[in-house]
């Protein structure tokens, strides 16, 4: 059962303007959420990350927001740039343990 | 430099061979982790380690083993057991915060 679920696959923007990258998460244990940017044949790098006891957590052109009634979060990136083309992958972890799950990523394509 | 490494970055290996995968860490951390990624798919966990000498098995065990000798080192070994074990394979450990750093991963073929 997919406890973290990254519903779009691919999605492609302008340079400049917003990304907008979803996750849905089913486990109400969860309690920490994590974003994590892939290119091809490298391992992923830590983006930002959020606690259940906020809603909001920025960190330059980055911002997650928590909805936990919805089981909801998402990444937006202002404004968007070339580099930031790759997979984003959403990760949670709960507190009975370190161990994350992790979503199957949304490849994020940004456009010259 | 502090960081992750995973040896080799690419490695072929015969049907019915074993192969082990390294992944060292100079961070200190405690816990560490094995993932395996697939064309497609997000990060699947084979097994983690929270501390020397321990370790559990994540949600794709089945045809590895580990050890965790020392802090520092988490070797995974691929067995002939794995029915299918071409694949893109992550070394990561985690701070107190539960925030994972990744290894630049070894691409394991079967040939």
């Amino acid at each position: 059962d997919q406890q973290v679920k990254q519903n779009s696959p691919s999605l492609s923007v302008q340079e400049g303007r917003i990304s907008i990258l979803n996750c849905d998460y089913t486990n109400s244990m969860f309690d920490y959420f994590l974003w994590y940017k892939k290119y091809p044949a490298e391992g992923p790098t830590f983006l930002i990350s959020i606690s259940s006891i906020k809603d909001k957590n920025e960190d330059g052109r980055f911002t997650v927001f928590l909805n936990k009634s919805a089981k909801h979060l998402s990444l937006h990136i202002v404004p968007s740039q070339p580099g930031d083309s790759a997979v984003y992958f959403c990760a949670a972890s709960g507190t009975s343990g370190s161990r994350l799950t992790f979503g199957e990523g949304t490849q994020l394509t940004v456009n010259p | 430099d502090g960081g992750i490494t995973q040896s080799p970055k690419y490695l072929f290996r015969k049907e019915g061979q074993n192969v082990t995968l390294s992944c060292e860490q100079n961070l200190n951390h405690d816990a560490m982790y094995w993932y395996r990624q697939d064309p497609g798919q997000g990060l699947r966990l084979i097994y983690y380690s929270q501390i020397v000498n321990d370790f559990q098995k994540g949600d794709i065990a089945e045809g590895y083993s580990v050890s965790r000798e020392k802090k520092e080192s988490f070797p995974l070994t691929v067995t002939s057991a794995q029915k299918n074990p071409t694949a893109f394979y992550l070394c990561a450990s985690s701070n107190p915060y539960n925030e994972q750093f990744f290894g630049p991963g070894t691409r394991l073929t079967v040939l």
